[in-house]
């Protein structure tokens, strides 16, 4: 199946930088790309819709300033934590569709980067 | 708005011993439901997915999945449990229609006793 890589898998910052976490699909290209947040023993909340060459569309709730969403190409969409916090410590999981998923609803999960903020 | 509902936060089955993870949605029309299986510290790997046709939906695993729209339920099941199953387990479905971002349910803990 088609795979979607997440990197780093893990990381750990010091409260105020700012962290950036890449998704890519490595054998496919993805038009739309999704961004979630899943902290312990909770479920995925979605954060935002990404789609190549435009901008993300954000949940309610989710900051987009300090959450910033970048899809410059088909196989990469990057999401940004700027000046994180140690609210900000979770899972952050991507998941991409690609160009011939038509309506199959076929979605690729990464396998998630969990950030750390002390 | 749609929502996923999974009644059992944690479960526990002794391996060998067949296994039901209960799944309620809600949904204005045909749903597209999935279910995934989470390992410790992983991603989510796709076990299954209904969109229409029979209502019985074989995944990977030896999982199973029975759409009834008049529950409005989507239980998973497997006949016989192996203790590599033990994971988290989560439910789906589709925004509005198949491709587009899933809403999740909060999870089923499963784990295997010997």
């Amino acid at each position: 199946g088609a795979v979607v890589s997440q990197h780093p898998s893990w990381v750990i910052c010091k409260s105020g930088t700012s962290v950036k976490i890449e998704c890519r699909s490595l054998d496919f290209q993805a038009t739309t790309m999704f961004w979630y947040r899943q902290f312990p023993k909770q479920s995925l909340m979605l954060m935002a819709t990404s789609n190549e060459g435009s901008k993300a569309t954000y949940e309610q709730g989710v900051e987009k300033d300090k959450f910033l969403i970048n899809h410059a190409s088909l196989t990469l969409s990057t999401l940004t934590v700027t000046s994180a916090h140690p609210e900000d410590s979770s899972f952050y999981i991507c998941s991409a569709r690609g160009l011939a998923g038509g309506n199959t609803g076929e979605l690729f999960f990464g396998e998630g980067s969990r950030l750390t903020v002390l | 708005a749609q929502s996923v509902t999974q009644p059992d936060i944690h479960i526990t089955v002794s391996e060998g011993a067949s296994l039901e993870l209960r799944c309620n949605y809600s949904y204005g029309a045909t749903p597209y439901l999935f279910w995934y299986v989470q390992s410790p510290g992983q991603g989510l790997q796709l076990l299954l997915k209904y969109f229409s046709g029979d209502t019985l939906v074989q995944g990977i695993k030896g999982f199973e999945a029975e759409f009834k729209r008049s529950q409005s339920s989507f239980n998973l099941r497997k006949p016989s449990v192996h203790w590599s199953d033990a994971a988290e387990y989560f439910c789906a479905v589709a925004r509005n229609q198949a491709g587009t971002a899933l809403i999740f349910g909060k999870g089923t803990t499963l784990s295997v006793s010997s």
